[in-house]
């Protein structure tokens, strides 16, 4: 089976730096995501790892270690609009399973 | 981009009706999937497919179907709703799951009374 661990809320400031934790444990491993979303929307694709090591798109970065299960994703220059719920999800075969999701709310 | 379009926003439904939820995709890609999001609980596959008239149940297909005739279409069936299916459900499809991820609907909120 799989378990997908991350904080359930976090709090940050405008313009400032934050990193989601992910842990998990699976059976099988295809990569890692990360997702967005914003209340009452679909969750929107942000990041794909397989290999250990960082990968940077913009304003997030998402690092995986899989010796030691475990992925960050990190917002910089944090912006209002970054105040939403992220979803780590590993994909063991076909299909994704989703950790529980951590709220950011970003203040000014 | 897959496009990945829910039929229906918003649906009530009684008790012991037999529910359709309708998810329809506009690119010729296999993979299609059915999740629904609870607060507190998080996306809980219920039935995923990678093909026409293939299904595979998820962690929680307890009193759901799905039906895949085209490729294109995929539907969750409720075969005879419960006030426990209340729920957020998302239909999501594949293309190059390694750069685009999946792609979600924007979701059918189900109330069952």
């Amino acid at each position: 089976g799989q378990n997908i661990d991350q904080p359930t809320e976090m709090t940050a400031t405008e313009g400032a730096i934050v990193q989601i934790n992910c842990t998990y444990q699976t059976s099988g491993f295809n990569g890692l995501f990360w997702y967005q979303q914003h209340a009452g929307e679909a969750p929107t694709f942000l990041s794909y790892n397989v290999l250990d090591g960082l990968e940077e798109k913009g304003r997030f970065s998402s690092f995986l270690s899989r010796s030691k299960g475990y992925s960050y994703l990190l917002l910089k220059e944090l912006q209002m609009k970054d105040s939403a719920s992220y979803l780590c999800a590993v994909m063991p075969g076909y299909a994704l399973n989703f950790g529980k999701g951590t709220s950011l709310l970003v203040t000014p | 981009d897959v496009k990945v379009t829910q039929s229906s926003r918003y649906l009530v439904k009684r008790t012991g009706e037999k529910v359709f939820l309708e998810c329809v995709q506009d690119m010729d890609h296999e993979n299609m999937f059915w999740y629904r999001q609870d607060p507190g609980l998080g996306l809980r596959l219920i039935y995923f497919s990678y093909d026409v008239k293939m299904k595979e149940k998820g962690d929680i297909p307890e009193g759901y179907s799905v039906s895949r005739e085209k490729k294109e279409r995929f539907s969750l069936i409720l075969e005879s709703a419960s006030t426990n299916q209340t729920s957020m459900y998302l239909c999501a499809g594949s293309a190059e799951a390694r750069v685009y991820g999946y792609t979600f609907g924007s979701g059918t909120r189900l109330t069952v009374v």
